[in-house]
């Protein structure tokens, strides 16, 4: 099983429409979630973090569900410019540092 | 301004012939890591320093070594490039001190193997 699963995607939707993505995480002591955005050929930027309680940013909201190692991320009015990969993010402590194990992402194309 | 700096962006590699990757910062982050994404995949972790303590992941090939001379740099050896090491690699920085650090990456350098 892979350590961070994500929607297979891609998600075509109208501007103006409400996404969600989900994923799940297979190690029951990773300690940190995060949503990030990769453009195409380029860096993923950090989008989010993830908190227990749930949190909002503008149109973006994420959830948390621990029990079910279960991470969301909701999008509402829907931008040309939110068109991009969509990766979920856990990570964990290792021997120092903390590593970050990447879903594979989903891609989002919003239409006119 | 550039936080994380790759050089070089673009760089061809003849089959078997050694290249280095180059990373520098100025967060003055304790912690650099080197991911490597491919197509359509999800970056992958291949190694981190923590000052200068170095850590492998398990699955990183010997083909790839990593050297940090000081906190700003730090090189991504290929020592023997095949044509399954064409990726995208990622450098990036945390400042280490709690799980939830924001990594900052930097714009990759897209390696090309002929």
């Amino acid at each position: 099983r892979k350590e961070v699963e994500q929607d297979p995607g891609p998600f075509n939707v109208p501007e103006g429409a409400t996404v969600a993505f989900n994923c799940t995480y297979s190690n029951s002591a990773s300690q940190s979630f995060f949503w990030y955005r990769q453009d195409c050929r380029k860096e993923p930027k950090l989008l989010m973090s993830v908190y227990s309680s749930g949190n909002e940013d503008g149109r973006f909201t994420a959830q948390l569900n621990r029990a079910s190692q279960y991470i969301s991320l909701l999008i509402r009015d829907s931008k040309l410019s939110d068109s991009a990969t969509y990766l979920c993010v856990v990570n964990m402590s290792s021997n120092s540092g903390y590593a970050l194990n990447f879903g594979k992402g989903t891609s989002l194309l919003v239409t006119p | 301004d550039a936080m994380v700096i790759q050089n070089p962006r673009y760089q061809v590699t003849q089959f078997g012939k050694p290249v280095t990757l180059s990373c520098s910062q100025t967060l003055n982050h304790n912690v650099m890591y080197w991911y490597q994404q491919k197509s359509s995949q999800a970056p992958k972790l291949l190694f981190h320093y923590y000052d200068k303590d170095f850590n492998n992941e398990a699955d990183t090939p010997d083909n790839f070594q990593s050297r940090r001379p000081n906190t700003s740099f730090c090189f991504l050896d290929i020592r023997s490039p095949g044509l399954g090491d064409a990726a995208m690699y990622l450098c990036a920085t945390s400042s280490g001190s709690i799980s939830t650090d924001t990594q900052y990456f930097g714009p990759g350098t897209r390696l090309t193997v002929l």
